[in-house]
């Protein structure tokens, strides 16, 4: 009965090599977001995406895309893994289109490990 | 540079009590602030939320305050129960969508 889930919940995979984080939500949310967490609980966000609209945070690298197969799915695509985006990633969602002050509900995270 | 800081860490009670969480942060230029509960192995659930002009919310037996002059916000929970257990996280949204959340308070609530 998880409102947001994430899969997998950790990712050791080797630099270089395409990887993907898949995210559901079953709470019938119109937008969907993906954060990337630093090693002081600090996240940023990096898209939000509803039907009509994607929002990218401009300082995210061109080798991250989000795919969305339907509303209730957000994946994050990560091409040519490098060493700096080891993190933990976290899957997000709300009713609304991002703006601020949205009342988001969050997955568990994917904690990403490039070697 | 904004800092989230929660105490106590960890908070044991029995069952019944009244209890008050806190959460601090630096800068008070945020858009708003989210209390969020964490149960082991789960994501975080929204449990709060009060926009920057705004002084408190409450849903139930939860009622946040914010004071953002002085950096502070508290979560009471009222009459607590076994199955309020979990971790309390507060969250700071930055004006540019961006979120610093605070270490977590640990409660548990002894039956």
């Amino acid at each position: 009965d998880t409102a947001v889930s994430q899969t997998p919940k950790y990712l050791v995979t080797q630099m270089g090599n395409d990887k993907s984080i898949k995210c559901e939500q079953n709470l019938g949310h119109d937008t969907m977001y993906w954060y990337k967490q630093d090693s002081k609980k600090f996240l940023k966000i990096m898209f939000s995406y509803n039907n009509k609209e994607l929002i990218i945070n401009e300082t995210v690298p061109n080798r991250f895309s989000p795919k969305s197969p339907d509303k209730a799915h957000l994946n994050l695509h990560i091409n040519s893994l490098e060493l700096g985006d080891s993190a933990v990633y976290f899957c997000a969602s709300s009713q609304e289109l991002g703006r601020l002050g949205e009342k988001l509900f969050f997955g568990s995270g994917t904690q990403l490990s490039v070697l | 540079k904004q800092e989230v800081t929660q105490i106590p860490a960890a908070l044991s009670v029995p069952e019944g009590e009244n209890l008050v969480l806190n959460c601090s942060f630096t800068d008070s230029a945020i858009y708003n602030l989210q209390w969020f509960r964490q149960d082991p192995g789960k994501g975080l659930t929204s449990l709060l939320l009060i926009q920057s002009s705004q002084r408190e919310q409450t849903s139930g037996r939860l009622n946040a305050s914010l004071d953002k002059s002085s950096g502070r916000s508290t979560l009471y929970i009222a009459a607590s129960q076994p199955g309020d257990s979990a971790t309390y996280l507060c969250a700071v949204t930055l004006n540019n969508n961006d979120m610093r959340f605070g270490a977590g308070t640990r409660l548990t609530v002894k039956p």
